[in-house]
């Protein structure tokens, strides 16, 4: 799963602030998904996107979340006016086309912490 | 409401035994079942998946048991190793959750796997 980056690695941000997640998929990969994963809790799906299409945002909060994944660069995790609670792993995933799980890959995660 | 259960937070286990993760699910309409293994500060990685069509999948050490009557599901290493000691996750997927696909899974809290030498 290294082919998948996600950075930066660890992301301290004091309330109010934003933070911006980044996800590069592997190479050939058209698909991205974004899951969050709390303190104590297993991941949650947050949002499917392919290149320039948010194709499920329904686990993402309505309000300060939102993501993107443009023709070129990474696909980006955006959170506005940052709270505590937003403190968690924010994992990425990759596939080569639709969503096949057998050949997905997450990458390493970013560590959000909200101070 | 957890939709998904592992109710072991921890397994310990002895090197060349075997290890068994249960898994517990609510939702009968879930139709694909998935292993995940995470060591601390990386990623999930995929091991092993099963369709509700099947009652077991092996390959490897690694065999996944699927008791649709029971919503219960089990992932059996053997023999166990230490490098095997992680955090396992159960995941699975209801198609009319997204779409007729599978992108959005459902996660247990995981189970961590120590495997004693």
């Amino acid at each position: 799963n290294a082919g998948v980056m996600q950075n930066p690695r660890h992301l301290v941000r004091r309330r109010g602030q934003e933070a911006r997640l980044r996800c590069s998929p592997m190479k050939g990969h058209s698909h991205v998904y974004w899951y969050r994963q709390l303190p104590e809790e297993g991941l949650k799906f947050m949002v499917y996107l392919q290149k320039e299409n948010i194709i499920d945002e329904s686990g993402m909060p309505k309000e300060r979340f939102s993501a993107e994944f443009p023709k070129e660069g990474p696909s980006i995790l955006r959170i506005q006016q940052v709270v505590r609670g937003d403190s968690a792993a924010y994992f990425c995933a990759s596939s080569p086309s639709a969503p096949l799980w057998t050949e997905a890959f997450f990458g390493q995660g970013t560590r959000l912490t909200v101070v | 409401d957890q939709q998904v259960k592992q109710n072991s937070p921890s397994l310990s286990v002895q090197e060349g035994r075997i290890s068994i993760l249960n898994c517990d699910y609510t939702n009968s309409m879930f139709d694909y079942f998935l292993w995940y293994k995470k060591y601390p500060a990386e990623g999930p990685t995929f091991l092993i998946s099963i369709s509700s069509i099947k009652d077991k999948n092996e390959d490897g050490r690694f065999t996944v048991f699927l008791n649709k009557s029971a919503k219960h599901l089990s992932l059996h290493i053997v023999p166990s190793q230490p490098g095997d000691s992680a955090v396992y996750f159960c995941a699975a997927s209801d198609p009319l959750n997204s779409g007729g696909s599978n992108y959005k899974l459902t996660f247990g809290k995981g189970t961590l796997l120590t495997v004693n030498p």
